[in-house]
């Protein structure tokens, strides 16, 4: 199975300053079809998750534009302009390239 | 609005059996693979099983395979999820989703099942 590491898994964030997590897979996410399925998900307190990225880049509906995406092959980042108190939470990434689909282990957003 | 609500977990000693459903609302549920993802307790999030669109195609993670059994009523817009010979392991948070393995972009709110005496 392809492993999926993120780092860093609980990093020091302040309101209204920049955050980054990345995550890192074992093998190259590139499909055979050009796709490149990677995918990063929100999980609120007490809440199930959300997406808020697939394909490496592409928000979804209703993602606020201070969620961005960005990487390729094994190398994925997700960046948060300016962190805001409603991003608390844990995120994951996950590939859907090779089977069986993986998570990495989560990162938590804890508010400084 | 889109929604799945997940239902039926609760606690069951090991080596007994649960069956999980999920009710799809708000989107055309018949058009869509669909999957269960878990969560154990203070743990991330690991897949479990998936189906096609005409439930012709189902896949299983190893851990649970000729355990559990997915399956869906599209006439219902409802997936199912039944689990037997459960262990500890087991426990956790299923949550049912929309989507095969390339992606889950819509994720029910989760049932708990506890696998204990």
């Amino acid at each position: 199975d392809v492993v999926m590491t993120q780092s860093p898994l609980s990093p020091p964030v302040t309101l209204g300053q920049p955050a980054s997590i990345s995550c890192r897979s074992s093998q190259s996410l590139l499909h055979s079809n050009g796709n490149t399925y990677f995918n990063w998900f929100q999980q609120r307190p007490g809440q199930s998750p959300r997406r808020l990225i697939y394909e490496v880049s592409n928000r979804d509906s209703g993602v606020p534009d201070r969620f961005s995406g960005s990487g390729s092959g094994t190398d994925f980042t997700l960046k948060i302009s300016k962190v805001e108190a409603e991003d608390v939470g844990v995120y994951y990434c996950m590939q859907g390239t090779h089977w069986p689909p993986t998570f990495g282990q989560g990162t938590r957003l804890d508010i400084k | 609005e889109m929604q799945l609500v997940a239902s039926g977990g609760g606690l069951v000693q090991p080596g007994g059996s649960l069956r999980l459903s999920c009710a799809a609302s708000g989107f055309s549920f018949s058009n869509y693979w669909m999957s269960w993802v878990r969560q154990a307790p203070g743990k991330g999030l690991e897949w479990v099983a998936n189906m096609n669109q005409d439930g012709r195609q189902k896949y299983y993670v190893d851990s649970v395979e000729g355990r559990f059994s997915i399956s869906r009523d599209n006439g219902k817009n409802s997936l199912y999820l039944q689990m037997s010979s459960l262990r500890a392991e087991d426990t956790a948070v299923y949550h049912c989703a929309r989507g095969g393995s390339h992606d889950f972009s819509l994720w029910g709110q989760g049932t708990l099942v506890t696998v204990s005496s």
